[in-house]
């Protein structure tokens, strides 16, 4: 049982490039999310998804986007990289809202 | 002002030692609250999920949340260097998660 897998864990870009980061689950949770740490601001909401078709945005979207097109799958990319968006990304998953959320070992990103 | 404030430490203590990590949220309409660990370069673990009000234990870490005045701890007992990590406190608002900035804790050998 692999939980909450993330992909890459590491990522260097440029301004200006785009690209995805991976979230897979493998527990048929049906809410999922994607936050991003930052030093001293602690776990932002960037944007979640209550099941297959359905996302909101979170505290944070601006810059990212999301689908749901399976249960197991979620995610995040990056339109047009920015250094702002230097940062720890980390995906979770719960069998519902109000239950205790999983999550990945994050994807550390830098934009150059 | 945020919807939950941490103190972000760096807290030390001794081995063997009672350590209290506290945190108050300002929406009295919260029912489930939450105490994650983080390891350097890791992902959170959770460590205790709460509905309401009143105390959970499990093993040397007990959780305990007030409503009247909107604060939440985390206890540990008999601290060991393992201990050593982030704690990161949380509200589950249904749709949407809502964590603290964490509290650096170092428990010397």
């Amino acid at each position: 049982n692999a939980g909450v897998t993330q992909t890459p864990k590491f990522q260097v870009l440029k301004t200006g490039q785009s690209m995805t980061l991976q979230c897979a689950q493998d527990m048929n949770h049906e809410y999922m999310s994607w936050y991003r740490q930052d030093p001293g601001m602690g776990l932002r909401l960037i944007h979640y998804s209550v099941g297959a078709g359905i996302t909101d945005q979170g505290e944070v979207p601006n810059g990212y986007n999301v689908s749901r097109s399976t249960t197991e799958d979620f995610p995040l990319r990056l339109l047009s990289a920015a250094p702002s968006q230097t940062s720890v990304y980390f995906c979770a998953s719960s069998s519902y809202t109000n239950q205790p959320q999983h999550f990945g070992d994050g994807t550390r990103l830098s934009i150059l | 002002q945020k919807e939950v404030e941490q103190d972000p430490g760096p807290l030390s203590v001794p081995e063997g030692a009672i350590v209290s990590l506290n945190c108050t949220y300002s929406n009295s309409a919260f029912q489930y609250f939450m105490w994650y660990r983080q390891y350097s370069r890791k992902g959170p673990e959770l460590l205790m999920y709460t509905y309401s009000s009143g105390n959970k234990e499990d093993g040397r870490f007990t959780a305990q949340v007030d409503k009247s005045s909107k604060y939440i701890s985390l206890f540990i007992r008999d601290s060991q260097p393992s201990d050593s990590a982030t704690y990161l406190c949380g509200i589950d608002g249904t749709y949407k998660y809502i964590f603290g900035t964490g509290t650096r804790l170092k428990v010397l050998a």
